[in-house]
């Protein structure tokens, strides 16, 4: 069946410039997780949904990230004013329900310059 | 979650077995070990988990030890397509994976 796809595959933006990524989840999944992974570094949990609200959103880095998950199924993440330390692969990853094995999607790389 | 101790990088040789040592000295009752690996450019791809017994499927082995202290993952017959960074993870299988450095393996021709 299909696995977790993300768009765009890459992105790049300015400085001070808002992006939206996505994430389309496993059907039928209902946990969604966002990491994301610097250059020769694991990845890094950012927040993660249980159906539409966000169970835990404590790796967000600052309040210029924020995600959404209107309902339950894909969501998007978003960041205001990016910075060029924003640069990174981000993750998405998806189970079929919380506490189980989390499948990942090609991420999305994004270039602030 | 528990710590993972993982060497930085390995080689096997293709076709050879490649053996993939973690240690997890601090885990819990509770904690799962799991492996993912990730291929340049790719996003992680899950291998093999488990709490006590050993594990097989598909793709590998997963030895852990009686004392649940380490844990062995096993690519029986390693090809070029192998080469990758492997993830050891401890996790009580709640919310976020937490990964390390991992160890990049080289399968050489």
């Amino acid at each position: 069946g299909a696995g977790v796809s993300q768009t765009p595959s890459n992105k790049v933006t300015e400085k001070g410039k808002y992006v939206e990524l996505r994430c389309d989840p496993i059907s039928g999944h209902t946990a969604l997780y966002w990491y994301r992974q610097s250059l020769g570094q694991g990845p890094e949990f950012l927040i993660y949904f249980q159906g539409t609200g966000a169970a835990d959103d404590s790796g967000l880095p600052n309040d210029r990230f924020f995600a959404v998950r209107p309902e339950g199924s894909v969501s998007t993440l978003k960041i205001q004013r990016t910075e060029r330390g924003d640069s990174a692969v981000y993750l998405c990853a998806s189970s079929s329900t919380e506490g189980k094995t989390q499948y990942f999607g090609p991420g999305t790389r994004l270039l602030v310059l | 979650d528990a710590k993972t101790t993982q060497p930085p990088s390995m080689d096997c040789a293709e076709g050879r077995a490649a053996n993939l040592p973690c240690n997890h000295s601090t885990i819990s009752g509770n904690e799962y070990v799991y492996w993912y690996r990730q291929i340049h450019s790719q996003g992680p791809q899950y291998i093999i988990h488990g709490l006590k017994n050993n594990e097989t499927n598909e793709m590998a082995s997963l030895i852990i030890t009686e004392d649940r202290k380490s844990s062995t993952l096993i690519l029986p017959h390693a090809t070029l397509r192998d080469t990758a960074v492997y993830y050891c993870i401890v996790t009580p299988g709640r919310r976020a994976l937490t990964f390390g450095s991992g160890t990049r393996l080289q399968v050489q021709p």
